[in-house]
């Protein structure tokens, strides 16, 4: 099964918008943490924004905001007031503190039209 | 913030030679690095997990005779390429854990085999 899914190949949202993107995840680890980053066509990979499994409010962080549902396993992320500078590739993650491990989802392509 | 230097950023090598990365972690102890590998328009697919002096875990299908992987200390892992061929073209990434939920990644390294 897959640990992290994202639905969402591709994306597209009118500037000054707002967008979410979709993830949903699988773990038997009660302790986990789901991260978003942002990776532009440079390649590197920029962190937006984490949730701890244990955490009780939705993370946010200026614009980026996470959704989290945990019985529904989804950490979907929202960009409020899309700028053309968010255009790039978007990956949910997800660390399995006792296991150990780190996953990553297959990515959403974000393009932000003027 | 925490910052993790990757290089080189980009290497070109004849086919038959060995390449070295180096992920460096430089203002933090970073207790566990990740090294992945990201084709053209794919996710990242976790390579191996590193722990400071202990044998690396690789996931399943990487072959270890061939992606060395070193961590000899809390602020360095180096990644070497061993007899490459033209199929390990790729994008090579780490990242760096100090703690339960700090990952910072590195730049990036696109190895090109000819």
């Amino acid at each position: 099964a897959q640990k992290i899914t994202q639905t969402q190949p591709g994306m597209f949202v009118q500037e000054k918008e707002a967008v979410t993107l979709d993830c949903t995840y699988d773990t038997s680890d009660p302790s986990y943490g789901l991260f978003w980053y942002k990776q532009p066509s440079s390649g590197e990979m920029i962190f937006l924004i984490y949730q701890g499994s244990y955490d009780q409010q939705n993370a946010t962080e200026g614009r980026y905001s996470l959704n989290f549902q945990k019985a529904r396993k989804s950490a979907n992320l929202v960009i409020s007031a899309s700028q053309l500078g968010d255009s790039a590739m978007y990956f949910c993650a997800m660390r399995e503190v006792n296991f150990n491990k780190f996953y990553f989802g297959s990515g959403t392509k974000l393009n932000v039209k003027p | 913030g925490a910052v993790v230097s990757q290089h080189p950023s980009r290497v070109i090598c004849k086919s038959g030679t060995s390449v070295k990365i180096e992920c460096r972690s430089l203002d933090f102890q970073a207790t566990t690095m990740f090294w992945y590998r990201q084709f053209p328009k794919q996710s990242l697919m976790l390579m191996a997990t590193s722990n400071e002096g202990s044998k690396a875990t690789y996931e399943q299908g990487v072959e270890k005779d061939k992606f060395l992987i070193n961590h000899a200390s809390l602020t360095l892992s180096t990644l070497t390429v061993t007899s490459a061929h033209p199929e390990d073209s790729s994008f090579y990434i780490c990242s760096a854990s100090s703690d339960r939920d700090g990952y910072t990644f590195g730049s990036g390294t696109r190895l090109t085999v000819v």
